[in-house]
């Protein structure tokens, strides 16, 4: 009940392509799904987030779409650059059943965005 | 969000010797930070809750007469590694909880024991 399972484990875009990246979980308590950014030798950054009470979220080039019912979470980079070339890590959570506030992460995806 | 930085950002020390890792939160007093410690391309592994005051909550398998944490005020959560081994050498990130679901992290500390 506690994983996040992420996919794919790495995606080659081109430049001006859509990259998806899918996470499924299987807590149906956890309130709050957040996707982060890491370049290599830095700590993650926030990119955005969603609430389980709405089922899309657009910040910028950067969407998630939230399925309640099937208890999975996307990330679309609409025209995805070379800059966007990181990993990113989806997030589930927090645990409060755990008496913390933990989040559950996803395994990483490394996309590469070719010029 | 807050600002959250960490100290050194690189270290390297002989096996058997300890190591501490600061991470401070600039701008956020933070009542619990969060460990992680990160292997070359592979998640973030969650080694301990740090609570302000209190204990710091451990990971199932996470040794902690090995790995100390110290949270001594809102601003400050320290990481010591004791009696460092080459396999304690990874990559340690901090994170501070902002108490609304929010979670910033420091840049890490990247730890090399020979």
């Amino acid at each position: 009940q506690q994983q996040v399972k992420q996919s794919p484990q790495s995606l080659i875009v081109q430049k001006g392509g859509i990259s998806i990246i899918n996470c499924a979980y299987e807590n149906t308590a956890f309130d709050y799904f957040p996707w982060y950014q890491q370049f290599p030798g830095k700590g993650p950054a926030l990119l955005i987030a969603i609430r389980p009470d709405v089922s899309e979220k657009k910040e910028g080039r950067f969407t998630i779409s939230f399925n309640k019912s099937a208890k999975q979470f996307s990330l679309h980079i609409m025209d995805s650059q070379p800059g966007d070339s990181a990993t990113y890590f989806c997030a589930a959570g927090p645990d409060l059943s755990s008496g913390t506030y933990k989040y559950i992460f996803g395994t990483g995806t490394r996309l590469k965005v070719l010029a | 969000g807050a600002v959250v930085s960490q100290h050194p950002s690189w270290v390297i020390c002989k096996s058997g010797t300890s190591v501490k890792i600061e991470c401070r939160s600039l701008d956020f007093q933070a009542t619990t930070m969060f460990w992680y410690r990160q292997f070359p391309k592979q998640s973030l592994m969650l080694m301990a809750t740090s609570n302000e005051g209190s204990k710091a909550t451990y990971e199932q398998g996470v040794e902690k007469d090995k790995f100390l944490i110290n949270h001594a005020s809102l601003t400050l959560s320290t990481l010591t590694v004791t009696s460092a081994h080459p396999e304690d050498s990874s990559f340690y990130i901090c994170s501070v909880y902002d108490g609304s679901y929010e979670q910033y992290f420091g840049p890490g500390t990247r730890l090399t024991v020979t």
